[in-house]
Order: C-alpha cells, then sequence, then structure tokens
C-alpha cells in the first residue's frame, strides 16, 4: 500500500528565510510524486510534480523538490519565504488516486 | 492548465435533506473523476473514484448509498449526499486528469455544513 509522511505538522519560518518541507513516501512503483499548496478554505494548488527524469523538479512560486530514492524523499524547497506562502503544503503520491500526507502547515512571520 | 469546477462552494442544509456538488472538467474530458473528503485539520482521503458509463468504484468505509455518485458525461460528476447529517459536514475536493499520465486538476472545494 502506497503512503505519505509527512513529519512537521507546522513549521514557522520568517520571512525571507529559506524553506525545507519534508515527505517521506511508501510505493510499490517508480513513484508519482506531487507537492500541493491549500489556502484556507480553497482548493488545492499543484505547485510540482515528479513523474520521471530529472530529479530536481521546479515548480511555481520559486518552489522546488528534490527526489531522492535511496531517502524516499521528496523534500520541498523554497530559497526565500514570501508571506504570502503561509498556507498548508501537501505531498501527495500515486499515479490514478492520490495518497496524501496529513499536510504541514507553515506559518511566516515578519 | 486544466480547470475543474466546483459547485458550489459552500453550502448549509438541514439535517436529513440531501445536497448535489457538481463537479465538471471545463477544457477537457475525463473518463475518470476522484472525489475526496477533508476533515478540518486533516488530509485529504479518497472517498469514491467516478467511472464516466458505469458505477462508482467506492473506498473502504465509504457508504455507496449515503454519497451517490454520478459520472453521466465526460464532463461531468455529481456526489449526492443523501440525508445528510451533522457528521457529514465537511470539506469535499473532486479532481480529473486529462490523460493517464498528466497530473490530477483539483476543484476549488465545497464546504458543507449540515445543521
Amino acid at each position: 500500500a502506497q503512503s505519505v509522511t509527512q513529519p512537521d505538522i507546522h513549521i514557522t519560518v520568517s520571512e525571507g528565510a529559506s524553506l525545507e518541507l519534508r515527505c517521506n513516501y511508501s510505493y510499490g512503483a517508480t513513484p508519482y510524486l506531487f507537492w500541493y499548496v491549500q489556502s484556507p478554505g480553497q482548493g488545492l494548488q499543484l505547485l510540482l510534480k515528479y513523474f520521471s527524469g530529472d530529479t530536481l523538479v521546479q515548480g511555481i512560486k520559486g518552489f522546488e523538490a528534490e527526489f531522492k530514492r535511496s531517502q524516499s524523499s521528496f523534500n520541498l524547497r523554497k530559497p526565500s519565504v514570501h508571506w504570502s506562502d503561509a498556507a498548508e503544503y501537501f505531498c501527495a503520491v500515486g499515479d490514478s488516486t492520490l495518497t496524501f500526507g496529513k499536510g504541514t502547515m507553515l506559518l511566516v512571520s515578519p | 492548465g486544466a480547470v475543474v469546477s466546483q459547485h458550489p462552494s459552500w453550502v448549509i442544509c438541514k439535517s436529513g435533506t440531501s445536497v448535489k456538488i457538481e463537479c465538471r472538467s471545463l477544457d477537457f474530458q475525463a473518463t475518470t473523476m476522484f472525489w475526496y473528503r477533508q476533515f478540518p485539520k486533516q488530509s485529504l482521503m479518497l472517498m469514491a473514484t467516478s467511472n464516466e458509463g458505469s458505477k462508482a468504484t467506492y473506498e473502504q468505509g465509504v457508504e455507496k448509498d449515503k454519497f451517490l455518485i454520478n459520472h453521466a458525461s465526460l464532463t461531468l460528476s455529481t456526489l449526492t449526499v443523501t440525508s445528510a447529517h451533522p457528521e457529514d459536514s465537511s470539506f469535499y475536493i473532486c479532481s480529473a486528469r486529462p490523460g493517464s499520465n498528466t497530473e490530477a486538476f483539483f476543484g476549488q472545494g465545497t464546504r458543507l455544513t449540515v445543521v
């Protein structure tokens, strides 16, 4: 069975500081991996995805993620966080149906 | 990217009534759509897979008579919460994929409150 673990329930980062959100997965084959962002009361917006090829994936809003097969990880990074990045972030794995992690709430302090 | 529209964005209904939520793929056809439920401060849990022209496939623990899914066309799937109760209050989100090797696009979600 596939599963996703996001170890951090919430993270607080100062505006302008770098960010890394952790994601570990369990999947039987080569995974399709995704990061989504959700603002309060809103749907999900895709930040980036990994299907195959280059393990460093660039996404929207300055986000990137690196697929590390040996560590079963797909951590999300951003070099400089903006206050508008405060939201909940979900890592997901799957192909047709997605299995989501429990999410990490990002808080941005001034 | 492709657009999935969900309607309504929010709805309040009385206990015992039924509520229908629509999920439309606006610029692509989707033979399969997916319905998820999100409890407050929780992750999304897949409820069912909606298949155009055939019965939906429900995840374990999801009552198919409670959550009726109809996928009448290649661009529309509906979820009807029948005889709603307060415990059905939740955020419901649908998704659809233009093809088998593409990412899923999500609707904006529907906040259901049963009073």
